[in-house]
């Protein structure tokens, strides 16, 4: 069981470029969610999804898109990074009323 | 939006001591889980507690969801227990967004 995929593990990015960050869990649940860390300031949601085919805001959406594709996979799009997106971004999962469950995470640098 | 105070924010401890952490919020929850995140970055769920006590072997937690506090119990701590220990909740008829506070940084020296 692998729980919650993230790749890549680790991008570098020159200011403006794109990328998109896949994420993916195989435990059936309806609810996952996109989190950055930066030092000092815990996690911070950025975007999530409650079900297939919806997605919401979190704290922290400005310069981010999402899609969710199906209900295993819920990627997070930067269309032109800047340095203030360096940081460390999660993806997780879970049911309603049940633990949530972390990817390892990608470690983002823009330059 | 809803306040997540977690405190301290730093403690360091000899292997074999005991120890509480303390998390604080601002309104009524549905929800309210408890992580450990290792010194390697991984975030693990440690307790689902929304309300009540729960225990997990040196660790137990209690949530006191009247009085807006939850505390998490480490006994008999290990050098493995070091790391960032946050909590998370979800505001009760709110959406799913689970908020974190900034967590608290623990170290347990040999």
């Amino acid at each position: 069981n692998a729980g919650v995929t993230q790749t890549p593990k680790f991008q570098v990015l020159k200011t403006g470029q794109s990328m998109t960050l896949q994420c993916a869990q195989d435990m059936n649940h309806n609810s996952m969610y996109w989190y950055r860390q930066d030092p000092g300031m815990g996690l911070r949601l950025i975007y999530y999804s409650a079900s297939e085919g919806t997605t919401d805001k979190g704290e922290v959406p400005n310069g981010y898109n999402v899609s969710r594709l199906n209900k295993r996979e819920f990627s997070l799009r930067l269309e032109s990074a800047a340095p203030s997106q360096t940081s460390v971004y999660f993806c997780a999962s879970s049911e309603d009323y049940s633990p949530l469950h972390f990817g390892n995470g990608t470690r983002l640098t823009v330059t | 939006g809803i306040q997540v105070e977690q405190s301290p924010p730093d403690l360091i401890l000899q292997e074999g001591a005991n120890s509480t952490l303390r998390c604080n919020f601002s309104d009524s929850v549905n929800n309210l889980q408890w992580f450990h995140q290792n010194p390697w970055g991984q975030l693990i769920n440690l307790f689902y507690i929304p309300s009540g006590t729960k225990q997990n072997g040196r660790l137990s937690a209690t949530t006191v969801a009247t009085e807006r506090y939850s505390l998490l119990y480490i006994s008999s701590s290990q050098t493995t227990d070091s790391g960032v220990y946050f909590c998370a909740v979800r505001l009760q008829g709110g959406s799913e967004k689970l908020v974190f506070g900034k967590g608290t940084k623990l170290t347990v020296n040999p």
